[in-house]
């Protein structure tokens, strides 16, 4: 089956500092990826929407300056958060849909950030 | 507006006692209804996509039903490893995100 990895699993960071987080498709190519955020005992919330070579589009409430999202390759997509706060400690899953078939969505294991 | 919703919130089962987990939707254009798993910590794993009224599908345990108004989740004879979130998920059109209800937590005791 399709899989999706995340990079890293969990991370530490102080206040202040930037963390990267990479979703890679292993097996697939994935012209979008989506970048999710789910807080305990929550469901998904859908952050963005990320298309390979082109900008991505935001959900409304998400600060496009604080979570900047880069899909560089077919395979790729990472997701930085800037001059992170303890807020915005979450966990953050990524999803890809494979080019050769749109009706799939295959997610990412999360990455847990936690910001001191 | 696009919505989702699961019911019951939590189920509390014993083994080998089956029962079913119920998402009703609104979407205008449903391009798919997908079942996903959840372990605590770990990202949802795909279980299926129904994309018609009367469409039904199974894997081991599990047997998911679509109508235009909601799907079920049927579980027969759960066991302990069944226990997990189970999300439902709506789609408007190919390639674009899910939206997701809020899940049902099973937990399975034997």
């Amino acid at each position: 089956g399709a899989v999706v990895s995340q990079h890293p699993s969990w991370v530490i960071c102080k206040s202040g500092t930037s963390v990267k987080i990479e979703c890679r498709s292993l097996d697939f190519q994935a012209t979008t990826m989506f970048w999710y955020r789910q807080f305990p005992k929550q469901s998904l919330m859908l952050m963005a929407t990320s298309n390979e070579g082109s900008k991505a589009t935001y959900e409304q409430g998400v600060e496009k300056d604080k979570f900047l999202i880069n899909h560089a390759s077919l395979t790729l997509s990472t997701l930085t958060v800037t001059s992170a706060h303890p807020e915005d400690s979450s966990f953050y899953i990524c999803s890809a849909t494979p080019l050769a078939s749109y009706d799939e969505q295959y997610f990412g294991p999360g990455t847990r950030l936690t910001v001191t | 507006e696009d919505q989702v919703t699961q019911s019951p919130e939590a189920l509390r089962l014993q083994e080998g006692e089956s029962s079913s987990l119920n998402c009703s939707y609104t979407v205008s254009g449903l391009r798919g209804l997908f079942w996903y798993r959840q372990d605590p910590g770990k990202g949802p794993e795909f279980l299926f996509t129904l994309y018609s009224a009367g469409e039904e599908k199974e894997k081991e345990r599990l047997k998911a039903t679509l109508t235009k108004k909601e799907s079920f989740l049927h579980i027969t004879a759960p066991k302990p490893e069944d226990s997990a979130t189970y999300l439902c998920a709506v789609r408007r059109q190919a390639g674009t995100a899910l939206i997701f209800g809020k899940g049902t937590t099973l937990s399975v005791s034997s």
